[in-house]
């Protein structure tokens, strides 16, 4: 099973339309959680951090549910914009005093005009 | 504006030849950086964490000796890659954090470097 998991798409959807990608995890004992964004053959750029509670900025909200060990970020009012791969980014422990970020694949966004 | 500055963005070189790429933090200092990998339609992979004064420490199946990690200053890590084979062309990332050693706050990325093995 991999580490981070993520549906890789595409997600073809409509100019206004709500999105929502879903990521799981496997080590129970991670600690943070993030959603970057990466443009084609572009560095990944940081969207937003998810927090236990769930946390919302603009269009974009975040949600984590440690039990079931998963993320998910929905986006509403889709833009055109918003084209890019959605990276879910877990930091895991790995031995000792070590953290590690682990990227998922990605899950390719494609809003259609 | 770009925290994390890395060059070249693009070098084609080849086979048997050594490549170096530059990772710079520009208005902070990093005493760790950390060095990616991503082939197409793959996810970033950790390769090493470079970390200032000391030798880098290497991912599993990461080879030491053909990636070559310097990081001799505060502001600059750089990632050589010797002998370069077809193999390795990818896309190379660097990042760092301003939070210190722990990987737990945002990451700053750089551009990346496109890397292409004839």
């Amino acid at each position: 099973r991999k580490e981070v998991e993520q549906d890789p798409g595409p997600f073809n959807v409509p100019e206004g339309a709500t999105v929502a990608f879903n990521c799981t995890y496997s080590n129970s004992a991670s600690q943070s959680f993030f959603w970057y964004r990466q443009d084609c053959r572009k560095e990944p750029k940081l969207l937003m951090s998810v927090y236990s509670s769930g946390n919302e900025d603009g269009r974009f909200t975040a949600q984590l549910n440690r039990a079931s060990q998963y993320i998910s970020l929905l986006i509403r009012d889709s833009k055109l914009s918003d084209s890019a791969t959605y990276l879910c980014v877990v930091n895991m422990p790995y031995g000792g005093a070590t953290n590690k970020l682990i990227f998922g694949t990605g899950t390719l966004l494609a809003v259609q005009p | 504006g770009a925290v994390v500055s890395q060059h070249p963005s693009w070098v084609i070189c080849k086979s048997g030849t050594s490549v170096k790429i530059e990772c710079r933090s520009l208005d902070f200092q990093a005493t760790t950086m950390f060095w990616y990998r991503q082939f197409p339609k793959q996810s970033l992979m950790l390769m090493a964490t470079s970390n200032e004064g000391s030798k880098a420490t290497y991912e599993q199946g990461v080879e030491k000796d053909k990636f070559l990690i310097n990081h001799a200053s505060l502001t600059l890590s750089t990632l050589t890659v010797t002998s370069a084979h077809p193999e390795d062309s990818s896309f190379y990332i660097c990042s760092a954090s301003r939070g210190g050693r722990r990987a737990t706050r945002e990451l700053f990325f750089g551009e990346g470097s496109r890397l292409t093995v004839l």
